[in-house]
């Protein structure tokens, strides 16, 4: 069993829609929980991280940590095809580990 | 521009043969990370470098080996290349050794044939 899951999609939604990413994962000691972003044949760049448990919010976007069920997820409210790419999720032990990613397509 | 530079950004070579990526991380970051991402197996940690000393290894293969400069750049060398290693290697680098807020760069790449 890996220890962090996230089903790769492909997911495709509708302009304007809400998406909703997740990670499941298996070690309670990652503390930090990040979400980043990464565009076809280019480098993963952070969107946003959180520490512990609770929810943060950067404009169309909120990353939710809900540690007792060992369970995170992204939203992204109003979604544009400029935010069509892949999403991983990541947590921290020594070394990020990283999700197997999820490719997101938001059809204009 | 992330800051992060890697080179080169593409790299077709022969199996059995060796090769040296480098990272040149974003000024200030002392730690460098290397990532090797292939279509089934996601983004894989292979190894940590903190001011020039190893700090981390992860699922690095023996015919791969890493170090960092005292001007803090990296190279990975990538010996005995099987078609297997082909996938996109990355570089990224911190300020410390937080595990948060990497700054990864455009990435390596490879190709074996």
């Amino acid at each position: 069993q890996k220890e962090v899951e996230q089903d790769p999609g492909p997911l495709s939604v509708p302009e304007g829609a809400i998406v909703s990413l997740n990670c499941t994962y298996s070690n309670s000691a990652f503390q930090y929980f990040m979400w980043y972003r990464q565009y076809s044949r280019k480098g993963p760049e952070l969107l946003m991280y959180t520490y512990s448990s609770g929810n943060k919010e950067d404009g169309r976007f909120t990353a939710q940590v809900d540690k007792s069920s060992k369970y995170i997820s992204l939203f992204i409210r109003d979604s544009q095809p400029s935010d069509s790419a892949t999403y991983l999720c990541a947590m921290n032990r020594g070394k990020l580990i990283f999700g197997q990613g999820t490719e997101l397509s938001v059809k204009p | 521009d992330s800051g992060v530079t890697q080179t080169p950004k593409h790299l077709i070579t022969a199996t059995g043969q060796r090769v040296t990526l480098r990272c040149s991380p974003r000024s200030g970051d002392l730690s460098v990370y290397w990532y090797q991402q292939s279509l089934d197996q996601g983004l894989q940690f292979l190894i940590q470098y903190y001011n020039g000393e190893e700090r981390a290894k992860g699922n690095i293969l023996e015919r791969f080996s890493a170090q960092q400069f005292p001007d803090l750049h990296s190279e990975l060398n990538l010996s005995s290349l099987e078609l297997g290693d082909s996938a996109l290697y990355f570089c990224a680098s911190s300020v410390g050794q937080e595990t948060y807020g990497y700054t990864f760069g455009s990435g390596t790449r490879l190709t074996v044939v």
